[in-house]
């Protein structure tokens, strides 16, 4: 199948704590994992993706791990400022039967200061 | 570069009238796609394609239609346009396969009373 769940489907957090938002899925094909954020009223941007070869990638404050074992992969966002506040999707690349991508539910994040 | 376009940016339909919005790219990207975005429901893929001639079914298909006849044009068509079709349309693009950063177009904010 081509289920994706992400989790939470809400989250707020302090300004300057940690957030982590898990993506999984059950296509143990897939190879490309990537993590979009969506801004109030704006479309949708890539922020960070992984590929299978690697198990994590970090940029600046945010990183991204992998566990294909388990069919899961996690945003990380550290030391956040309220510029972070707005949903985030996770997008895992579907093999079977077509190659595309399947979205996830969305993550609210809302930083507090 | 312009990226992704789409027109129209709002529009307002009566139930049963047809339309067609309107998605192009100038980044020679074979894979084009729409998405819709209802509010709690994240994107969902309503079709795609790999490349000029080639269109195929995403996850809600139904009351939709494409074409795509060239590499930048990405049309889609409401045939009879329904309430339960209300929402913000995104036409995206990358390279193909899929395994890369997906390029969205600003949005088209759609009602049909």
């Amino acid at each position: 199948g081509e289920n994706v769940e992400q989790h939470p489907s809400t989250l707020s957090v302090q300004e300057g704590d940690s957030a982590v938002i898990k993506c999984t899925y059950s296509d143990s094909a897939s190879n490309y994992f990537p993590w979009y954020k969506q801004e109030l009223g704006k479309r949708p941007q890539l922020i960070i993706d992984i590929r299978s070869n690697v198990g994590e990638k970090k940029d600046q404050r945010i990183a991204v791990t992998l566990n294909k074992t388990a069919k899961h992969f996690s945003l990380h966002i550290t030391e956040t400022q309220p510029e972070d506040s707005a949903v985030y999707f996770c997008a895992p690349e579907i093999i079977q039967g077509a190659q595309k991508l399947v979205f996830g539910q969305g993550t609210r994040l809302t930083i507090n200061p | 570069n312009a990226g992704v376009t789409q027109t129209p940016k709002f529009q307002v339909l009566k139930t049963g009238q047809s339309m067609t919005l309107q998605c192009a790219q100038d980044m020679n990207h074979e894979y084009m796609s729409w998405y819709r975005q209802d509010p709690g429901m994240g994107l969902r893929l309503i079709h795609y394609s790999v490349g000029a001639g080639i269109t195929d079914q995403g996850e809600v298909p139904n009351g939709y239609n494409v074409s795509r006849s060239t590499t930048e044009d990405f049309p889609l068509r409401l045939l009879s346009a329904a309430p339960s079709q209300t929402s913000v349309y995104f036409c995206a693009s990358s390279y193909s396969p899929v395994s890369y950063e997906q390029y969205f177009g600003p949005g088209t904010r759609l009602t049909v009373t």
